[in-house]
């Protein structure tokens, strides 16, 4: 069974506080992905990686940078939190040449204050 | 601009008849397609897929159609139980296989 971990189900940090959010998986997957999750926008894409030390942009990077140093962990990280980034972030993983699915985390309910 | 919509924010049915929930596409490429369903305060969870190729897919009391000449698909839930109720997410990929195109996903409430 994959799994997909998160380093917390909820955080509250303050604006201005530079804040990380990690993702483990334990399948080998090649590719991992950060989404956040707003009512009514659904899941939108952060950042993507398709391998170690492998960025690229998605749907909404501004505010967020990433960092992938090994294969099973990818992180996301806020340099400077403001409130506008409150919202449910959730990190995917998948092997392409397994298939397209991608296996979520349990999500990490972040509050900027 | 979306490229996978899902036009009913949410949708109500009875316990045992069928639930329909749709999602239109706009991108010509996409050869993938996913339906997600996700529970409050959990990740999505995969539940069936369809390649381009077939134009239909069955997986027990879900089945997904595909209609390419019109972009469009719907995921249908026969019959209908309580504890289906949840956010439907459609997604769909083109042939980089990388990212995936997500609707805003419609809440379906099976009610007894």
């Amino acid at each position: 069974d994959v799994k997909v971990t998160q380093s917390s189900r909820y955080l509250v940090k303050r604006t201005g506080e530079k804040v990380f959010l990690e993702c483990v998986q334990d399948m080998d997957h090649e590719n991992m992905f950060w989404y956040r999750q707003d009512p009514g926008l659904g899941l939108r894409l952060i950042y993507f990686s398709y391998d170690v030390k492998m960025k690229e942009k998605g749907d909404i990077p501004e505010g967020y940078s990433v960092s992938r140093e090994k294969k099973e962990r990818f992180s996301l990280i806020l340099e400077s939190a403001s409130t506008n980034q409150t919202s449910m972030y959730l990190c995917a993983s998948s092997s392409y040449r397994e298939s397209r699915e991608q296996y979520f985390g349990p999500g990490t309910r972040l509050t900027v204050t | 601009d979306q490229q996978v919509k899902q036009n009913s924010p949410s949708l109500s049915v009875q316990e045992g008849r069928i639930s329909i929930l749709n999602c239109d596409y706009t991108n010509s490429m996409f050869d993938y397609f996913l339906w997600y369903k996700k529970y409050p305060a959990e990740g999505p969870t995969f539940l069936i897929s369809i390649s381009s190729i077939k134009d239909k897919n069955e997986d027990g009391r879900f089945t997904v159609f595909l209609n390419k000449s019109a972009k469009h698909l719907s995921l249908h839930i026969v019959p209908s139980q309580p504890g289906d109720s949840a956010v439907y997410f459609c997604a769909a990929s083109d042939h980089s296989g990388y990212a995936l195109n997500f609707g805003k996903g419609t809440s379906l409430l099976v009610t007894p």
